[in-house]
């Protein structure tokens, strides 16, 4: 177990519906980042919140936004889903964002019907 | 462009035996971090092994050990005495050192690697 946890486990929603996914992130870790990983694929980075401030961002569309609290947990926000929004989602936190020890969290199925 | 390139979908080997996953890479940057990670079928990603770039010492972790060539720009796996729990996805990664990258893993595509008994 790392520490990171992420809710729900798993979701089903409808095309057009939005979503929000959530990251609970190890003890003490600022830095948080999230990542698409669609079946059979390697995950692809989203973006990265150090310090509630969203500090990188990988090729993803504006729909896709997300938050950090000032406990250091994070959301993944994504509106008007797309049946290509089918993956798993992966929160990863670091103790800060220099640091390169990423720990994972087990990750959303989310799937879009 | 910053790829990683894994050209072995599937692998397998038995109880005991050593296999060896290959990973290559593409990046024009001299400060960077290399991973393997180990997803098994919980999904939780799993560090197994991590290698400075700037460090020509390969990494070792118990039974596992890299093969780091940067000029070639090679990273390959090796698990020794492999047990059945090593059954699952790895994926190898790297990471670019920066403040604007720091925390931006690049995944391969990943290798299927069943332990037989």
């Amino acid at each position: 177990e790392t520490g990171v946890t992420q809710s729900p486990t798993h979701l089903i929603k409808t095309r057009g519906q939005q979503v929000t996914l959530r990251c609970s992130s190890q003890s003490g870790h600022n830095t948080v980042s999230w990542y698409q990983q669609a079946l059979g694929q390697g995950p692809q980075f989203i973006f990265q919140y150090y310090r509630e401030e969203e500090n990188g961002r990988g090729n993803f569309p504006p729909r896709f936004s997300g938050l950090q609290f000032p406990n250091y947990s994070s959301e993944l926000n994504v509106n008007a889903l797309e049946l290509d929004d089918s993956a798993l989602y992966l929160c990863a936190s670091t103790p800060d964002r220099l640091n390169t020890e990423a720990f994972f969290g087990q990750g959303t199925r989310l799937t879009v019907v | 462009a910053q790829t990683v390139t894994q050209s072995q979908p599937e692998m397998s080997v038995q109880e005991a035996e050593t296999v060896t996953l290959s990973c290559t890479y593409d990046t024009s940057e001299n400060n960077y971090y290399l991973f393997w990670y180990k997803q098994p079928p919980s999904r939780q990603m799993i560090l197994v092994i991590r290698q400075e770039a700037y460090k020509q010492q390969n990494a070792t972790e118990n039974r596992f050990s890299v093969n780091f060539q940067k000029a070639a720009k090679s990273f390959s796996l090796k698990i020794s005495d492999s047990q059945l729990g090593d059954t699952a996805m790895y994926f190898c990664a790297f990471m670019i050192l920066g403040s604007s990258n720091t925390g931006k893993l690049i995944f391969g595509q990943g290798t299927t690697l069943q332990v037989k008994p």
